[in-house]
């Protein structure tokens, strides 16, 4: 299958600064791309649908200003938790769609806001 | 009602036993569906997708009711290796997914 990396895997941060959480699909292109969120014991939560070249649509309850989305080409896009919270600690996972639908998920990256 | 559900489990089985879980979706416009498989603090990895006429792969076999708006996925000959949480997804329009909460299975020896 298709490969989607993460990066970092980890971070570990104090509250109030911001994290950037980079996505990239590395043998194909990726036209859309989502975020998720996934606290422990729960389901995964899409966060935000990406899409090369255009706006992220936000799913209800998400704060677009909190977690800003930029998808600039078709094999990266990227997450930033601005102002992040302990609250905001959770596991982020990235998938990226190829053109038969099929989701590629990133290996995710645990986020720990101190 | 959720748009996805999944009864969570665990469920817990010897080895080479048959398992089987059910996922019920609530949007009848629903286009193509899937399960995941999701190891411990890692990320889910497709495990097949699920077709009208159902669809078999080695010991797992997934079927579709659109009638009854459900998908299940059947386990057989169950491994330890198999210990995972189970997720469904169903993607609406614009493929747009949503996925399940997961069900949990125990294989034990």
């Amino acid at each position: 299958g298709a490969v989607v990396s993460q990066h970092p895997s980890r971070v570990i941060c104090k509250s109030g600064t911001s994290v950037k959480i980079e996505c990239r699909s590395l043998d194909f292109q990726a036209t859309t791309m989502f975020w998720y969120r996934q606290f422990p014991k729960k389901s995964l939560m899409l966060m935000a649908t990406s899409n090369e070249g255009s706006k992220a649509t936000y799913e209800q309850g998400v704060e677009k200003d909190k977690f800003l989305i930029n998808h600039a080409s078709l094999t990266l896009s990227t997450l930033t938790v601005t102002s992040a919270h302990p609250e905001d600690s959770s596991f982020y996972i990235c998938s990226a769609r190829d053109q038969y639908v099929e989701q590629f998920f990133g290996p995710g990256t645990r986020l720990t806001v101190l | 009602r959720k748009e996805v559900e999944q009864d969570p489990g665990p469920f817990n089985v010897p080895e080479g036993a048959t398992v089987a879980f059910n996922c019920t979706y609530s949007n009848s416009a629903s286009q193509s569906f899937f399960w995941y498989r999701q190891d411990c603090r890692k990320e889910p990895k497709l495990l097949m997708s699920v077709y009208s006429s159902g669809n078999e792969d080695g010991r797992f076999t997934a079927q579709l009711n659109r009638a009854s708006q459900y998908i299940s996925l059947l386990i057989r000959d169950s491994k330890l290796s198999d210990s995972a949480t189970y997720l469904c997804v169903v993607n609406k329009g614009s493929y747009i997914p949503t996925f399940g909460r997961g069900t949990s299975l125990i294989v034990h020896p």
